[in-house]
């Protein structure tokens, strides 16, 4: 079955720092990958999206992704974050011979500090 | 546009009860999905509808039943409540599939069950 996995359940970061959050699945063939933000009370949004082509992926907010084919990952990175980053964030994958189900990451919490 | 819309926001239920989470849409969109957003699982897929008339099992079916009879709605209901649905619901859209398209979250709506 497929899954998908996010390496930190929380991270905490000082303002104008890097972050970067793991996310890898479990699928050898065809996928595609989002990650999806969820900002404190709010719905989920999408940040950005990779089907296929260049596999660095650049999405709104200054987020970008790259799909690493070998390692079954698609990291999620931003140069440097700002309070109103502060959110959960999710990867999500959609793979296999139905392309109508995406499974959800468990998320990562990740909170900026002023 | 109205976008996803959800209701109720909250609701408190004892075991065994029954009830129905509405969603609606007006963007005119085919695909539909429901997933329960839970601490540290992120989202599973409960049902998802890719037309009206059609549905299907997601990851966590059991418990819950769904039905499409207009492209607009999609409520999910909940034949007998238990503690373990106790949870954050998300109703999902997206104009057709989601290998080229963005799924739309409603707001949610947060059951609890006692």
């Amino acid at each position: 079955a497929q899954s998908v996995s996010q390496h930190n359940h929380h991270v905490i970061l000082s303002e104008a720092a890097s972050l970067e959050l793991g996310c890898n699945y479990s699928y050898g063939g065809t996928v595609n990958l989002f990650w999806y933000v969820q900002y404190p009370g709010q719905h989920l949004q999408l940040l950005l999206k990779y089907f296929s082509g260049d596999p660095l992926v650049k999405g709104i907010k200054g987020f970008e992704a790259e799909f690493i084919k070998s390692k079954f990952s698609f990291n999620l990175r931003k140069p440097s974050v700002q309070w109103s980053d502060t959110a959960e964030y999710f990867c999500a994958v959609n793979a296999g011979t139905s392309y109508d189900k995406v499974i959800f990451g468990p998320g990562t919490s990740l909170s900026v500090i002023p | 546009n109205a976008g996803v819309t959800q209701t109720p926001k909250f609701q408190v239920l004892k075991t065994g009860q029954s009830m129905t989470l509405q969603c609606a849409q007006d963007m005119n969109h085919e695909y539909m999905s429901w997933y329960r957003q839970d601490p540290g699982m992120g989202l599973r897929l409960i049902h998802y509808s890719v037309g009206a008339g059609i549905t299907d099992q997601g990851e966590v079916p059991n418990g819950y039943n769904v039905s499409r009879s207009t492209t607009e709605d999609f409520p999910l209901r909940l034949l007998s409540a238990a503690p373990s649905q106790t949870s954050v619901y998300f109703c999902a859209s997206s104009l057709q599939g989601l290998v080229l398209e963005t799924q739309y979250f409603g707001p949610g709506t947060r059951l609890l069950v006692l």
